[in-house]
């Protein structure tokens, strides 16, 4: 079936260090979402890509759509406290149905 | 966020026992959608509404029966459940379908016992 992976599935980071969560699937996608959960809450929308090679920014965090629709990414620079939480990528096969990662969960060393 | 709501926030409930969770979106939305979210594992898509007609049903057992009775509400029926249905229940309302961006509500944190 349509899988979406996620990788990694844990990280943790010194705060002001970098952090990048990767999606991948084995088939082009028409769309990928990116969510953030933070612990005991719920998703939130992030942002959505659609375009091949596409990168957008919201300020520290930067989201990238491969060019062949594939694999996506987003990076958070300077990670503070507030990144804390799982982050989920959400692909559109096109087939009635957004299919999610496993989610890659953050955490913070002050 | 109040966009969508729902309730009850947290339930126990026995294996004999019948339930119903509700979802309601103030956002005008068409489409409504109800997940189920285990630990380790990826959102599960369990049903989609899109002005108010099923549209998909993920191979969810009988026991859990959804019900839209317009495109502002959402109900999701429980009878019988098996301990492994413990699990965050998550509903989510999006403007037209699945492919714009969905906004969840906080879920119910059901335990079966």
């Amino acid at each position: 079936g349509q899988q979406v992976m996620q990788i990694p599935q844990y990280q943790h980071v010194q705060e002001g260090e970098d952090f990048t969560t990767y999606c991948n699937s084995s088939t082009t996608l028409s769309n990928i979402q990116w969510y953030k959960q933070r612990p005991g809450g719920h998703p939130v929308f992030l942002i959505q890509l659609v375009k091949s090679g596409e990168v957008k920014k919201q300020k520290r965090l930067t989201f990238q759509f491969g060019e062949a629709k594939k694999n996506s990414s987003l990076h958070i620079t300077a990670t503070q406290t507030t990144d804390v939480g799982t982050y989920f990528c959400a692909g559109d096969f096109g087939n009635e149905k957004l299919t999610f990662g496993t989610g890659t969960r953050l955490t913070i060393i002050p | 966020e109040t966009g969508v709501t729902q309730t009850p926030r947290h339930l126990v409930m026995g294996m004999t026992n019948k339930k119903s969770l509700k979802c309601e979106q103030h956002l005008g939305h068409n489409a409504m959608y109800w997940y189920k979210q285990s630990a380790k594992k990826p959102l599960e898509l369990m049903f989609v509404y899109s002005l108010e007609e099923r549209v998909e049903n993920n191979s969810v057992p009988s026991r859990f029966s959804p019900e839209c009775p317009n495109s502002s509400h959402l109900f999701l029926h429980l009878h019988t459940l098996q301990p492994e249905d413990s699990a965050l229940y998550l509903c989510a309302s999006s403007p037209r379908d699945f492919h714009y961006e969905q906004y969840f509500g906080p879920g119910t944190r059901l335990t079966v016992t």
